[in-house]
């Protein structure tokens, strides 16, 4: 059956140092991989997208994301956080099981100290 | 090119009303998905609709129901409102049937519902 799971509700860092988010998923097909970023009462915005070509996969706002299909995971990474980052994240996984469904993490918050 | 458009940005209604969301996707997307949001359960499916038909629909009751047009815009209804109904709703257009295809989403900022 089609899950992911964010390892993370909350993550805080400060300013100017590395974020990572963590995403694992199951799929039973080769799936597609996506993370958006929801900023208060707002929608949500992809980030990038992993659609079986390179693992490494770069996105909007510096962000990137490697695709590890041995250990199940697509984890978001960023060199150096801005205060501008602090919002939810969402993990999403989509492939071809029963139809194709695209299943959300439940997100991380992130928070972004001075 | 404009983004998705969802009208209107808040609503208040009591309980018992009925309310129609409206959506209007990116120019050129035929697949428009709907998604309720709430704090405690988080993004949940509502439907799918592409070329207007259904093609996919998520685990709530009969009341909440959708539609789309041969523009493609589309609109969903919910009717007898419940206090458990008010979240986000948010619309999310893309090129491919199937929920999202490999395209990835492109969502609306949403319509905030408030049932009183």
């Amino acid at each position: 059956a089609q899950s992911v799971t964010q390892l993370d509700s909350h993550v805080s860092v400060s300013e100017g140092t590395p974020v990572l988010l963590r995403c694992n998923y199951s799929s039973s097909y080769s799936p597609s991989l996506f993370w958006y970023v929801q900023h208060p009462n707002k929608g949500l915005q992809l980030l990038l997208k992993y659609t079986s070509a390179a693992t490494l996969v770069k996105g909007i706002n510096g962000f990137e994301a490697e695709f590890k299909k041995s250990e199940t995971s697509f984890h978001l990474t960023k060199p150096s956080a801005h205060m501008s980052d602090a919002a939810e994240y969402f993990c999403v996984v989509s492939d071809l099981a029963g139809g194709f469904k695209t299943i959300f993490g439940a997100g991380t918050r992130l928070f972004v100290k001075a | 090119k404009a983004g998705v458009t969802q009208t209107p940005r808040y609503l208040i209604k009591t309980r018992g009303q009925q309310v129609t969301l409206s959506c209007s996707p990116i120019s050129g997307h035929r697949s428009v998905s709907w998604y309720q949001q709430t704090p405690g359960q988080g993004l949940q499916f509502l439907f799918e609709y592409f070329s207007e038909t259904q093609r996919n629909k998520g685990n709530f009751p009969g009341r909440f129901s959708g539609r789309q047009f041969s523009n493609s815009r589309s609109e969903m209804n919910v009717s007898t409102l419940e206090l458990g109904d008010s979240a986000l709703y948010l619309c999310a257009s893309s090129l491919e049937a199937g929920q999202s295809g490999y395209g990835g989403y492109t969502f609306g900022s949403g319509t905030r519902l408030t049932v009183v």
